[in-house]
């Protein structure tokens, strides 16, 4: 059964600085990670999509790298921001059960100005 | 607005009462998911569609909840009987079917959100 489980639970930062969030994953055979943000009480936005054959994707900011075969991804934020706060979702799509998400609970992050 | 959109946006009932939702997704996309979000917990896939057919279901769904694509399109989630741990964030996503089966990103909607008195 995968089991996907996100470290830190809760961040807090200064505004500017640059941030690692961790995700790791217990079935390695995946078809494909996928990060979001959640803002409370919202619904999912996608920010990164990266396919099982990729080492990572870059979009603006943000920048997320997938080891496959020791089941981790981070997601590098840059400079943040306190628009940045919220909380960050990692989900996996596996091989095995191939058409639904696995999420892990989540990273809150809270950017202070 | 050509996101996946969902309806309502809050739900209040009591307990024992039967609430219905309903799900649009992105046009052309084939493929329909729904989740359960409780709070501080990352959602759980309960069904999914493809085209009209559901291919696949969760053990969380259970008897008293129903979904349906009739034609499709939209989706709708029916919960009978409500009962108080029922209360959470009802997720809808789509995505397109890719070439040679690839599979491809989930969009989400803002999510129904359910209390149960």
């Amino acid at each position: 059964k995968q089991e996907v489980t996100q470290i830190p639970a809760a961040l807090s930062v200064p505004e500017g600085e640059n941030l690692v969030l961790n995700c790791s994953f217990t079935d390695s055979a995946i078809y494909n990670l996928q990060w979001f943000r959640q803002d409370p009480g919202k619904g999912l936005t996608s920010l990164l999509l990266i396919q099982s054959s990729q080492r990572e994707q870059t979009s603006g900011r943000l920048n997320a790298s997938l080891d496959k075969s020791s089941g981790r991804s981070t997601l590098y934020i840059a400079a943040s921001q306190p628009g940045d706060s919220a909380t960050y979702l990692c989900a996996v799509r596996t091989m095995e059960y191939g058409n639904k998400l696995v999420f892990g609970a989540g990273t809150i992050l809270r950017v202070k100005s | 607005d050509t996101g996946v959109s969902q309806d309502p946006r809050h739900k209040i009932t009591k307990r024992g009462q039967n609430v219905t939702f309903r799900c649009d997704p992105i046009s052309e996309h084939n493929r329909l998911y729904w989740y359960r979000q409780t709070l501080g917990q990352g959602p759980e896939f309960l069904t999914y569609f493809q085209n009209e057919a559901q291919l696949e279901k969760s053990r969380l769904l259970s008897d008293r909840f129903s979904a349906e694509r009739p034609k499709g399109s939209f989706s709708t989630l029916e919960i009978q009987r409500t009962e108080q741990g029922d209360s959470a964030m009802y997720l809808c996503a789509s995505s397109p079917q890719g070439l040679a089966g690839a599979y491809n990103e989930q969009f989400f909607g803002p999510g129904t959100r359910l209390t149960v008195l």
